[in-house]
């Protein structure tokens, strides 16, 4: 298995622009995860979704922020519209019990 | 707010030695999770100790879980120069059962 794809690697958007984030879990896993990781605050859990229903968005920060799962296989994280603030790393993770998650590689967000 | 607080938050030391990280959590928990990250990469789950497990080994890791006083130790025998890497211990509250809460890291360093 080719594990947590998420794309792009890099973006670097001006502020005011509209980001999407893109994430394709583990084939057979259950439940997918976005997480954003700064220096400042550590890794944060933003939204997390079993069997493609939204369960807990209570770290979405605010609501420029959204997030949805389509289907099984694919999952996106939009930022509309962005701001410096929101550069970090955005990690989406997926998983198929309640023990161990998967992490993608992350999308590096700039912001400027 | 964190749920687990890692200490140290930076520690180098030279390979062979054992590395020692601890981390300390707030409320009850299901069970409480170890995973590494190397730089720029996403997170890799290490070992999980659960609420009712005191101890447990897996190859030159070994996690100590003290329910009392709401703490966990990993244990790195014979340090390499691939340990280098940040380690994240992540709670699972008895609520939320597949809500991962982070700490903020202990940045280890194996000097060669």
């Amino acid at each position: 298995d080719a594990g947590v794809i998420q794309s792009p690697r890099h973006e670097v958007t001006e502020m005011g622009q509209e980001v999407t984030l893109r994430c394709k879990p583990i084939s057979g896993h259950n439940s997918l995860f976005w997480y954003r990781q700064t220096m400042m605050r550590g890794l944060e859990l933003l939204i997390y979704f079993n069997n493609n229903v939204p369960i807990d968005d209570s770290g979405m920060p605010e609501d420029r922020f959204s997030a949805k799962m389509p289907n099984a296989s694919f999952s996106t994280l939009k930022i509309q519209p962005s701001e410096p603030r929101d550069s970090a790393v955005y990690f989406c993770a997926s998983s198929l019990n309640p023990v161990e998650q998967f992490f993608g590689p992350g999308t590096r967000l700039t912001v400027l | 707010s964190q749920q687990g607080e890692e200490d140290p938050q930076a520690l180098s030391i030279q390979e062979g030695e054992n590395a020692t990280m601890n981390c300390s959590y707030k409320t009850s928990i299901n069970n409480l999770q170890w995973y590494r990250q190397n730089s720029g990469r996403g997170l890799v789950h290490l070992i999980l100790i659960r609420s009712n497990e005191r101890e447990k080994h897996s190859g030159r890791l070994r996690v100590t879980l003290d329910t009392s006083k709401k703490s966990s130790s990993l244990l790195i025998t014979a340090s390499r120069a691939a340990d280098t890497a940040s380690y994240f211990c992540a709670t699972v509250p008895i609520q939320g059962a597949q809500k991962l809460v982070f700490g903020q890291g202990t940045r280890l360093t194996i000097n060669p």
